[in-house]
């Protein structure tokens, strides 16, 4: 039973380009949520995907979008690269059906903008 | 403002002892919290659920309390071990929003 997989592992960017993260969720899973963590901080939350749609949204600009695909799997975009992207892109599967829900956290994604 | 905070000063104790860390929390109203374990370079990994209306949970060495009326819980890990050295996180789930919102962390390091 495969866990959360992501890629790619690294990625080093330049400022104002635009990147795509991908995530494949945990077998059995629905629901896919991203987050960005900082060096030395908690995750923050970016946004949630459940039946292809955003159902949240966290304190992220525009800049950051997302989809989910009828595999569930999702993909994260940034646009316009800024060096405060610069972090440990995460994504968390879980089941939308269960009241109380456990999040399984993939590897992450560090990305590194110059 | 809404705050959710760990201590951020790392914590060293010696093998066998009972480690305890502490998530305060700040004008929120949790569902229920979490907590998890981080490796360095790794993605968190959940170790406990403890729902609003639940005093204490335990797994094996791992106990967590919740206190609403303090906005507070503790987790520990007793009989602690050098492999249980890594940075734990708390994260609440908003009762509103249903949002999950983390805490920064606490580094452990446990000394053999």
């Amino acid at each position: 039973d495969a866990g959360v997989t992501q890629s790619p592992t690294h990625l080093i960017k330049t400022r104002g380009q635009q990147v795509t993260l991908r995530c494949s969720p945990k077998s059995g899973h629905d629901t896919v949520s991203w987050y960005q963590q900082a060096l030395g901080q908690g995750p923050q939350f970016i946004f949630q995907y459940y039946e292809e749609e955003e159902r949240q949204r966290g304190n992220f600009p525009d800049r950051f979008s997302g989809h989910q695909f009828p595999n569930y799997s999702s993909e994260l975009n940034v646009n316009a690269l800024l060096l405060g992207d610069s972090a440990l892109y995460l994504c968390a599967s879980s089941l939308a059906s269960t009241v109380v829900y456990e999040q399984y956290f993939g590897p992450g994604t560090r990305l590194t903008v110059t | 403002s809404q705050k959710i905070e760990q201590n951020s000063e790392a914590l060293n104790i010696q093998e066998g002892k009972t480690a305890t860390l502490t998530c305060n929390y700040t004008n929120y109203s949790p569902a229920y919290l979490q907590w998890y374990r981080q490796d360095p370079g790794r993605g968190p990994v959940f170790l406990l659920l403890i729902r609003e209306n639940e005093k204490e949970k335990r797994k094996e060495r791992l106990k967590v309390t919740f206190d609403t009326t303090l906005k507070q819980s503790l987790f520990h890990i007793t009989a602690s071990q050098p492999a249980d050295s890594a940075t734990y996180l708390c994260a609440l789930v908003d009762s509103g929003t249903y949002k999950y919102i983390f805490g920064t962390g606490t580094r452990l390091k446990v000394l053999a």
